[in-house]
């Protein structure tokens, strides 16, 4: 069972550059997400999706887009990387609705450095 | 504006005594909250949960108490051990306990042998 898978793992990027962070689960789960980690500032919520088909922003959504197009996979695109832009990227998903066992699963994360 | 707040950035211990985290928030809408355990270069992992009708949740060596008047929360680990040393993550999430969660800066845990 591989629950929620990142790639790549690593990247660097020239300012100005657009890449992708891809997300997959296999759990079935209803709800994705990506947050980024800063020093000290904990993981801040970037963009959400309740479904396919359906996505929202967060706390700190500039920068990023995002689609769904099956429940699997949720991919987010830098469209002109800035350096503000260095971060650990998680992508999380779970059932809507949480308790009684659910729970929010991370994947492991992926260290982008914009230079 | 920081809902959630862990205001200890670290915390040291000796293996086998109390380990306490705490956790402060400022929505009275959160009504689910969750802390997660954090190793370097891993992905965040669920350790407890509690829903804001209780006051405690207990799971083996970890217990989350939940103070809603107060708006705190703490977990507790009991005894702790150097396997434990990560950041803990309190998390926070609101009405209808969807997946979008608020997280507290984290505190760093060292349980020293």
């Amino acid at each position: 069972n591989a629950g929620v898978t990142q790639t790549p793992k690593f990247q660097v990027l020239k300012t100005g550059q657009s890449m992708t962070l891809q997300c997959a689960q296999d759990m079935n789960h209803e709800y994705m997400s990506w947050y980024r980690q800063d020093p000290g500032m904990g993981l801040r919520l970037i963009h959400y999706s309740v479904g396919a088909g359906i996505t929202d922003q967060g706390e700190v959504p500039n920068g990023y887009n995002v689609s769904r197009s099956t429940t699997e996979d949720f991919p987010l695109r830098l469209l002109s990387a800035a350096p503000s832009q260095t971060s650990v990227y998680f992508c999380a998903s779970s059932y809507s609705l949480l308790g009684s066992g659910n729970t929010i699963y991370f994947g492991e994360g992926s260290w982008l450095t914009v230079v | 504006d920081q809902q959630v707040k862990q205001n200890s950035p670290s915390l040291s211990v000796q293996e086998g005594r109390i380990s306490i985290l705490n956790c402060d928030y400022t929505n009275s809408m959160f009504d689910y909250f969750l802390w997660y355990k954090k190793y370097p270069a891993e992905g965040p992992t669920f350790l407890i949960s509690i829903s804001s009708i209780k006051d405690k949740n207990e799971d083996g060596r970890f217990t989350v108490f939940l103070n809603k008047s107060a708006k705190h929360l703490s977990l507790h680990i009991v005894p702790s051990q150097p396997g434990d040393s990560a950041v803990y993550f309190c998390a926070a999430s609101g009405a209808s306990n969807t997946g979008k969660l608020i997280f507290g800066q984290g505190t760093t845990l060292q349980v020293k042998p």
